[in-house]
């Protein structure tokens, strides 16, 4: 079984362009879980996602961040018009039930 | 709302101490869940152990070990006999029930430092 696929595992973007981030789950896991890891930080929950909904983004950013996790294909965070401050690790994670998730290697994102 | 706080920013062991990595809890809920991860240099983040509110019983698998207090909100995680391979950075989190159902909040990670 297939762990949590990340993809690209490093993305270099220039400021003002668009980061797409895709995260395939477990197989047969319907939760997927992004989080943000800054440099020299902790990680911060972004967003929680079952197939088609949104269940809690609380900590997304209110603007230039969204999320989905469409009925088929992989889940995408997606950063419009990136800034240098969303240089950051970037990890999704999948779980069955919602209390045990597994990660994936993350993608490690650089703005220039 | 719920915090994980590991109030150790970095330790420094020699090879075959002892270490204990401290996390203290907080959260309202009666039902939660408390994690350990790894995350090596490599950048990955792997999944330790996981306990639930109900259970108090400590833990221990090889040379890792798990205490868990809920009378002092604590979840602390010792590795005896440390190898060089144990550097790494350790993260507490936290799952709890309500309003953050499905939400992991994590510690600031503990970087643990084995010397040869």
């Amino acid at each position: 079984n297939a762990g949590v696929m990340q993809n690209p595992r490093h993305l270099v973007r220039r400021r003002g362009q668009e980061a797409r981030l895709r995260c395939s789950p477990m197989k047969g896991h319907s939760h997927v879980y992004w989080y943000r890891q800054l440099p020299e930080e902790g990680l911060k929950f972004m967003v929680y996602l079952q197939k088609e909904n949104i269940i809690d983004e609380s900590g997304m950013p209110k603007e230039r961040f969204s999320a989905e996790f469409p009925k088929e294909g992989p889940s995408i965070l997606r950063i419009q018009q990136v800034v240098r401050g969303d240089s950051a690790a970037y990890f999704c994670a999948s779980s069955l039930h919602s209390y045990e998730q597994y990660f994936g290697p993350g993608t490690r994102l650089t703005v220039t | 709302a719920q915090k994980v706080t590991q109030a150790q920013t970095e330790i420094s062991v020699v090879e075959k101490e002892d270490v204990t990595l401290d996390c203290v809890y907080e959260t309202r809920d009666t039902t939660y869940y408390l994690f350990w991860y790894k995350q090596p240099p490599s950048g990955e983040l792997v999944f330790l152990i996981r306990r639930n509110s109900f259970d108090e019983q400590n833990e221990i698998s090889g040379r890792y070990s798990w205490n868990f207090q809920k009378s002092t909100s604590s979840f602390n995680f010792t590795i005896t006999a440390s190898q060089v391979v144990d550097s790494a950075v350790y993260f507490c989190a936290l799952n709890a029930g309500g309003t953050s159902y499905g939400k992991l909040t994590f510690g600031q990670g503990t970087i643990l430092t084995v010397h040869p």
